[in-house]
């Protein structure tokens, strides 16, 4: 079976700062994705960054980028330089070779000014 | 702009009664969409994969008599609540993918339920 996990229920860190969002699976389907999604308060999914099992290189996205470390199983999201509307809830989730897309806990993340 | 839309964005229905949710790809076809609920302050729980010209196929748990999926085009799925409680009260988003085994999963802006 499929599992994220998100140990992180909440996060405080101060405006400027760089924050990693951790993120750990398990799958046993040889190729799969791994997403990053941001939820703001208004409910929308917004996709913030995507990193394919067989990509050679970790993901970048402007600010975002996902630290993937394959034998450790995981795929922490790092945002540099943080900004107030970053102040939001931050879901892991894969994509297996079922296609479903499954997701974490989520981790709520307040930008301190 | 929007790639998958949702409508309506929000609901406030009265228990016993019937809710229809639709879920539209707007420019490209679906042959599968998902439908996930999520309660407040909780994460997305996939509830059912919506297949184009066939049988819904639900996750563990999910009463597919209580919630009805019809996937009658290749652009539009539905999802009906029916005889609503006030339990069923939650958000409800849906997804469609593109592609396969990459980047291009778009999601509706939700459904947000309130049966009173």
């Amino acid at each position: 079976a499929q599992k994220i996990t998100q140990t992180q229920p909440g996060m405080f860190v101060q405006e400027k700062e760089a924050v990693t969002l951790d993120c750990t699976y398990d799958t046993s389907d040889p190729s799969y994705g791994l997403f990053w999604y941001k939820q703001p308060s208004s409910g929308e999914m917004i996709f913030l960054i995507y990193q394919g099992s067989y990509d050679q290189q970790n993901a970048t996205e402007g600010r975002y980028s996902l630290n993937f470390q394959k034998a450790r199983k995981s795929a922490n999201l790092v945002i540099s330089a943080s900004q107030l509307g970053d102040s939001a809830m931050y879901f892991c989730a894969m994509r297996g070779e079922d296609d479903k897309i499954i997701f974490g806990k989520g981790t709520r993340l307040h930008i301190l000014p | 702009g929007a790639v998958v839309s949702q409508h309506p964005s929000w609901v406030i229905c009265k228990s016993g009664t019937s809710v229809k949710i639709e879920c539209r790809s707007l420019d490209f076809q679906a042959t599968t969409m998902f439908w996930y609920r999520q309660f407040p302050k909780q994460s997305l729980m996939l509830m059912a994969t919506s297949n184009e010209g066939s049988k819904a196929t639900y996750e563990q748990g999910v009463e597919k008599d209580k919630f009805l999926i019809n996937h009658a085009s290749l652009t539009l799925s539905t999802l009906t609540v029916t005889s609503a409680h006030p339990e069923d009260s939650s958000f409800y988003i849906c997804s469609a993918h593109r592609g396969r085994m990459n980047t291009e999963a778009f999601f509706g802006q939700g459904t947000r339920l309130t049966v009173v």
